[in-house]
């Protein structure tokens, strides 16, 4: 199956400071992807999503930024806080070829240090 | 507002026995997805459904049985438990299919831990 997967497993950053966590896909045909966090003993819960014909969209603290040409996806989070520490995961989705199936990636640790 | 919901929560059974694992979501969301969760292994699509009487296969679908009798309950079968399906399983939802200007945001349940010893 296609992969999806993230350059870091663990990443610690200050408290303030910003964030980056990167992740690349394999197949060329996904045109959706969305960012998840997932808080330890819980769901994962939706933060931010991006079609395959934008490069950029931000939200509150947090931008994405995808690169179709190198197949790269990153989050950006600005000024990280505590409630920011868990684990993010990027997901890729088909759109119209295969719109039913999310394939995710193996995560990557934010950790904020105080 | 309840969200989606998932029992039990934790769950041992030994080798060979069954059980079901059960999904409900008050949302009225027709798409309704079951994946499991392995370290380092990230979620894996184990079966969905579109609407009531329609599922199909995802990416790790053997040993796992699903119906959708109704818009509200997606039920996940395991028929003979093998210490390979000890995962934390989660049971997501959404509104639609990921269509042009709809957002296809999978809400999750809060996960069911099992162990098969």
């Amino acid at each position: 199956g296609e992969s999806v997967g993230l350059h870091l497993p663990t990443l610690s950053v200050q408290e303030g400071d910003n964030s980056i966590i990167n992740c690349a896909y394999s197949n060329s045909a996904s045109d959706y992807f969305i960012w998840y966090k997932q808080e330890s003993g819980k769901g994962p819960q939706f933060i931010i999503d991006i079609r395959s014909n934008m490069d950029k969209r931000q939200g509150q603290r947090v931008t994405v930024l995808l690169n179709k040409t190198v197949k790269h996806l990153s989050l950006q989070i600005a000024a990280t806080q505590p409630g920011d520490s868990a684990v993010y995961f990027c997901a890729e989705n088909m759109g119209k070829y295969n719109f039913n199936k999310f394939y995710f990636g193996s995560g990557t640790k934010l950790n904020v240090k105080p | 507002n309840a969200g989606v919901t998932q029992t039990p929560k934790f769950q041992v059974l030994k080798t060979g026995q069954s059980m079901t694992l059960q999904c409900a979501q008050d949302m009225n969301h027709e798409y309704m997805s079951w994946y499991r969760q392995d370290p380092g292994m990230g979620l894996r699509l184990i079966h969905y459904s579109v609407g009531a009487g329609i599922t199909d296969q995802g990416e790790v679908p053997n040993g796992y049985n699903v119906s959708r009798s109704t818009t509200e309950d997606f039920p996940l079968r395991l028929l003979s438990a093998a210490p390979s399906q000890t995962s934390v399983y989660f049971c997501a939802s959404s509104r639609s299919p990921v269509l042009a200007g709809v957002t296809g945001e999978l809400f999750f349940g809060e996960g069911s831990r099992l162990t098969v010893l």
